[in-house]
């Protein structure tokens, strides 16, 4: 199975600050690497494909980038409904895997 | 717009089938999409079940052996699952999905709102 890693997994940040979240596979993946958005008691929802690639209806303050095991999401100006908890994925494979998770908290 | 809808039972008794539908709208299951099944156990994080296409070619996680069943019914454009010999660790909000191809990318781009099911005798 191909492990993926995410870092951090908490992160307390204010509105307004930039934030960047790691995502490393333990093997390469090209770019099948994709990010959701949870909130609590919420479905996630799917922001970022193919690495890079910002979904319809997504903010154009979410952008990432990457190719092979190192992947990243950034967050330019952080705004308050962007408190949540964010997961990477990896599509390469079987089994699809998910990194643990980076919550992004109120400072 | 495209909708899905996680039903079941929200208590299974240990060693019983967990058995939950999704219901596909806005979308045909005969498309050129995966549909899938993922879950996430309490305050933990999102782990795949599986995958079925509409030919009915099916692709599991490994680490639930061969306790996952999928299915289709296209008359009612829905599909199931069906995970036997359940134990408290399948306790979980599980959601169903629909998944881009491996050529677009793979990702899993609509989610139901997810169903709780526990277990507990």
């Amino acid at each position: 199975d191909i492990q993926m890693t995410q870092s951090p997994s908490y992160l307390s940040a204010s509105v307004g600050d930039r934030v960047t979240i790691t995502c490393r596979a333990s093997q390469t993946i090209s770019n099948y690497l994709n990010w959701y958005q949870q909130k609590p008691g919420k479905a996630p929802k799917l922001l970022i494909s193919a690495a890079s690639s910002l979904q319809s209806g997504v903010p154009s303050r979410f952008s990432g980038s990457g190719s092979g095991t190192d992947f990243t999401l950034t967050i330019s100006s952080l705004q308050p409904e962007d408190f949540a908890t964010y997961y990477c994925q990896q599509s390469y494979n079987t089994p699809r895997t998910f990194g643990q998770g980076t919550k992004v908290e109120v400072k | 717009q495209v909708q899905l809808q996680e039903s079941g039972p929200g208590l299974v008794k240990p060693s019983e089938t967990l058995s939950l539908t999704c219901v596909v709208s806005g979308c045909s299951i005969n498309s050129a999409y995966y549909w899938g099944w993922i879950r996430q156990p309490p305050g933990k994080g999102l782990e795949w079940i599986g995958s079925i296409y509409h030919s009915g070619s099916t692709y599991h996680n490994p680490s639930l052996k061969s306790r996952v069943t999928m299915s289709l019914d296209t008359s009612k454009n829905q599909f199931s699952l069906k995970l036997s010999s359940v134990t408290a660790a399948d306790t979980a909000v599980y959601y169903c999905a629909r998944r881009r191809s491996w050529n677009d990318g793979g990702a899993f781009d609509i989610w139901g709102q997810g169903t709780v099911v526990t277990v507990s005798s």
